[in-house]
């Protein structure tokens, strides 16, 4: 299965303020997710990262807030912008590719917000 | 309505003692995949086991099984011979439709904790 490098492991940052998560992978692959899990709570989908396209994001969330790129097939990016104490958040990116019925998730981004 | 219902927040079993965590789930569609994932306080999502909506046989997996009673809609899963390291946050979580690509849809998850 893919192996995913996602950056910054965990961060801490001031509100009013934007981070950029990276995700990486060692393969090419189909489709690439990105999802919150809020402290103690599941995971929720954010939007779904086509290559070469606009994000498709679910209810709740917009690209204005969560701006995603995916330039190529082994590469994605989730900012989280103009941050407040409610995004607090651990940030998983996942992936999905055609080799297994199986899905592979990053080690995930814990942000704070102070 | 809730897709994936995971009634149980928090489990504890003891070491060496079978333990199973309950899911049930809501689709109109004939075609789906259920999927087990465990969360321990790292946060990494570690893959456990897959069911496909039309297969046949239950889900196995070393100390893992996936209990599939279609008619009820539950997937629970198993785990045999429970270990310390075993604790950990456990979701399930389930892919809609044929198409193996569309996103997961998560529970809220159990806890279990593994005692001595």
């Amino acid at each position: 299965s893919a192996v995913i490098s996602q950056k910054p492991s965990r961060d801490i940052c001031q509100r009013g303020t934007s981070l950029t998560i990276q995700c990486q992978v060692d393969s090419q692959v189909t489709m690439m997710f990105w999802y919150r899990q809020q402290p103690g709570q599941s995971l929720t989908l954010i939007a779904t990262a086509n290559q070469g396209s606009e994000a498709t994001y679910e209810s709740g969330f917009v690209i204005d807030k969560f701006p995603i790129s995916r330039p190529n097939l082994t590469f994605s990016t989730l900012t989280v912008s103009n941050m407040s104490p409610e995004d607090s958040s651990i940030y998983l990116c996942s992936v999905w590719g055609q080799e297994s019925y199986g899905y592979t998730f990053g080690s995930g981004t814990r942000l704070t917000v102070v | 309505a809730q897709k994936i219902t995971q009634t149980q927040p928090g489990m504890f079993v003891q070491e060496k003692e079978a333990v199973t965590l309950d899911c049930t789930y809501d689709t109109s569609d004939p075609s789906y995949g259920l999927f087990w994932y465990k969360q321990p306080s790292s946060g990494e999502m570690i893959f456990l086991i897959y069911q496909g909506s039309y297969d046949q046989q239950n889900a196995t997996e070393g100390r893992y099984s996936l209990n599939f009673q279609k008619a009820r809609k539950s997937a629970n899963l198993v785990i045999s011979a429970s270990q310390l390291g075993d604790s950990a946050m456990y979701f399930c979580a389930m892919r809609e439709g044929e198409w193996a690509g569309t996103a997961l849809i998560f529970g809220k998850g159990t806890t279990l904790s593994v005692s001595s």
